[in-house]
């Protein structure tokens, strides 16, 4: 099964801090995305990427940067944390088109 | 954006009754429709998915329906167990490459002994 993992787990800092949520996936995936969910809103996705150094804008990206330095490495940027960003974050990768996404532990991140 | 909307948002069953999600989209030109479920603590995992050359799929107690004239599509366990309690996620792909999907906002299943 394709290996996705996280880091950190979780993560609590304050309004207005850095945050930077690291996503590896060892399976050469070309697709890997950042989702963030909440309840009552399901899974909404932040960025995505369809290879290193290619970025696209999800559905709700304010407030996130994202960038994929290699194939394996995905990263999502909260330069000025606000305590709406407080969420369950999934990274997920895939090969291609119509093939499952796998989805990494999750990073629970609280912004006080 | 697109919206995939799921229903219901809480589903309570007799162990070896059948559950029903519904779920419908907005993009004529979705054509990819996967379903996850996550456990509590857990990440999602696809358990089942449809593309739209097909209108049912079943497998291991999972059927799946797909209607694309009225953009519906819905999952039906039969036989529920407790193991079947979780949280169930619909998804259809959007337009555009890149294999993005668009979730719904989610089904929370219980399966009553």
């Amino acid at each position: 099964e394709a290996a996705v993992t996280q880091s950190p787990r979780n993560k609590v800092t304050v309004t207005g801090g850095n945050v930077t949520l690291s996503c590896r996936q060892t399976n050469s995936h070309n697709y890997m995305y950042w989702y963030r969910q909440d309840t009552g809103h399901g899974l909404r996705l932040i960025h995505y990427s369809y290879g290193a150094g290619n970025l696209q804008i999800g559905d709700v990206p304010d407030g996130y940067k994202a960038t994929r330095t290699t194939q394996e490495d995905f990263f999502l940027l909260l330069e000025l944390a606000s305590p709406s960003q407080t969420s369950l974050y999934f990274c997920a990768s895939t090969q291609n088109n119509y093939a499952e996404q796998f989805f990494g532990p999750g990073t629970r991140l609280t912004v006080l | 954006g697109e919206q995939v909307e799921q229903l219901p948002s809480i589903l309570r069953v007799q162990e070896g009754s059948s559950a029903s999600i519904n779920c419908t989209y907005e993009n004529s030109a979705s054509n990819y429709f996967p379903w996850y479920k996550q456990e509590p603590g857990e990440n999602p995992k696809l358990i089942i998915d449809i593309r739209s050359n097909m209108e049912r799929k079943q497998t291991q107690g999972l059927i799946v329906l797909l209607d694309k004239k009225a953009k519906r599509f819905s999952l039906h366990i039969t036989d529920t167990q407790p193991g079947d309690s979780a949280m169930y996620f619909c998804a259809a792909s959007g337009g555009g490459s890149g294999n993005k999907l668009i979730f719904g906002t989610g089904t929370l299943l219980s399966v009553k002994p």
